[in-house]
């Protein structure tokens, strides 16, 4: 399968931080996604990019759709501590395969 | 609610005891697919189905079985299982040929002893 490889793969950070977090690919993807998995709980949709260069925010959140395609990056502004838990990208190839980067572990400190 | 529904939620097994772990959505979802979640692995897909009596093969395949006999279901089914398959499961459906993207179950915890 694909291999995506997610960066960094845990950050622990003071509440109130920005956060910055990228994911990278030798293959060139036609959607990106970012998905959010609290503990427990399956993963949930936070972010879909269409186009190379998109740039697409949801409140705190801002994502970028990579110029070369292999790649896409996440921020988080401002975290506070419902921001914890495992940020995954996926891309997506074809039709409805969609692989998965290996998930950055986000920790919030009070 | 807009939803899809995996049981068990846990479950302990030992080797060679086939289970099926089922999954089920109400959003008339076409695609549906069967993940598995490992430490540093991330998500693997297992298999997938683009809609009834239509399924293939993901990443890692071995050792499962799925069939779409229903639009809503799409069960997986362990007819032996080991303790490599010993893994967090996660059903997700999406809808249409369509890069939307998934919505996921709450997952399946598997241990097989």
């Amino acid at each position: 399968g694909q291999q995506l490889n997610q960066s960094p793969q845990s950050m622990f950070i003071q509440e109130g931080e920005d956060v910055s977090m990228n994911c990278t690919s030798s293959s060139i993807f036609n959607t990106w996604l970012w998905y959010k998995q609290d503990p427990g709980e399956g993963p949930v949709l936070l972010i879909a990019l269409y186009k190379a260069g998109e740039l697409t925010s949801n409140g705190r959140l801002t994502a970028q759709f990579g110029i070369t395609r292999k790649d896409s990056f996440l921020n988080i502004s401002a975290s506070i501590p419902s921001d914890v838990g495992i940020y995954f990208c996926a891309g997506q190839l074809s039709g409805n395969q969609f692989y998965f980067g290996t998930g950055t572990s986000l920790t919030v400190i009070p | 609610e807009a939803q899809v529904t995996q049981n068990p939620r846990y479950l302990i097994t030992v080797t060679g005891k086939k289970l099926t772990v089922t999954c089920s959505q109400n959003m008339n979802h076409e695609y549906m697919s069967w993940y598995r979640q490992d430490p540093g692995l991330g998500l693997r897909q297992i298999y997938y189905s683009m809609n009834v009596e239509v399924t293939d093969k993901g990443d890692v395949p071995e050792g499962y079985k799925v069939s779409r006999k229903e639009k809503r279901n799409f069960p997986l089914i362990l007819e032996s299982p080991s303790p490599n398959q010993t893994s967090l499961y996660f059903c997700a459906s999406s809808r249409g040929r369509s890069n939307y993207g998934y919505t996921f179950g709450s997952g399946t915890r598997l241990t097989v002893v």
